[in-house]
């Protein structure tokens, strides 16, 4: 069965470390988002790509990066982990389907940042 | 993509309807109206989604209103699985940029 995964699922790192969390989904969809989710705010989108060699930012992006070499694939980096970036993370997909797509989230990574 | 306002928990009796609704008074014409739900622990998981008409499906019925700036979700028969936070949001055909979750509404089902 198609599925989208995450990993690790718990991190703890130290403040001013590069942190990378892996997301690959076998849906082959096009669309890839990344989410945090912190209590009081819901989930709030990061970056988000619609493809191949294709990244957006969304609305939290400022201290994180994305990269899409190929359809399965979209890590988030951190380039130098802040305390505020102690979160919850979720990755999801989709097929491009205007505003009725469906989004497939994974089961998500909990990062401390100490 | 516009907001939407939820009530923060809603409670209903196990094998119950519920009806979880949401206010979305700046909906634009293309704005898709979508519902999806987190489990504890989870990622949040699709419900439904919608654009004019009501739509059903095996999980819950959306109720659009006429004038679009409302919609109500129905769960027919709540179970305790059901037990989750529920989201409403707004998708444009126009881009991602500004989509959110909000804090949703919490709903729990006693037993």
């Amino acid at each position: 069965d198609a599925e989208i995964t995450q990993s690790p699922r718990h991190k703890i790192t130290e403040t001013g470390r590069q942190v990378t969390l892996a997301c690959h989904q076998t849906w082959n969809h096009n669309n890839m988002f990344w989410y945090r989710q912190d209590l009081g705010h819901g989930l709030r989108l990061i970056h988000y790509s619609y493809g191949v060699q294709d990244t957006n930012k969304g609305e939290v992006s400022d201290g994180y990066s994305v990269s899409r070499s190929n359809t399965e694939d979209l890590p988030l980096t951190l380039e130098s982990a802040a305390s505020s970036q102690t979160s919850v993370y979720f990755c999801a997909s989709s097929n491009p389907r205007g505003g009725g797509d469906e989004q497939f989230f994974g089961p998500g990574t909990r990062l401390t940042v100490l | 993509d516009a907001k939407t306002t939820q009530p923060n928990s809603m409670e209903s009796n196990e094998e119950e309807p519920v009806h979880l609704p949401c206010n979305h008074s700046t909906i634009s014409g293309t704005d898709y109206i979508h519902w999806y739900r987190q489990l504890p622990s989870q990622g949040p998981e699709y419900v439904i989604h919608g654009l004019t008409s009501n739509v059903n499906n095996r999980m819950a019925s959306l109720a659009i209103a006429e004038d679009r700036k409302s919609s109500t979700l129905i769960l027919h028969r709540a179970t305790l699985r059901d037990a989750a936070v529920y989201y409403c949001i707004l998708r444009n055909s126009g881009g991602y940029q500004k989509v959110t979750f909000g804090t949703g509404t919490k709903l729990q089902v006693i037993p």
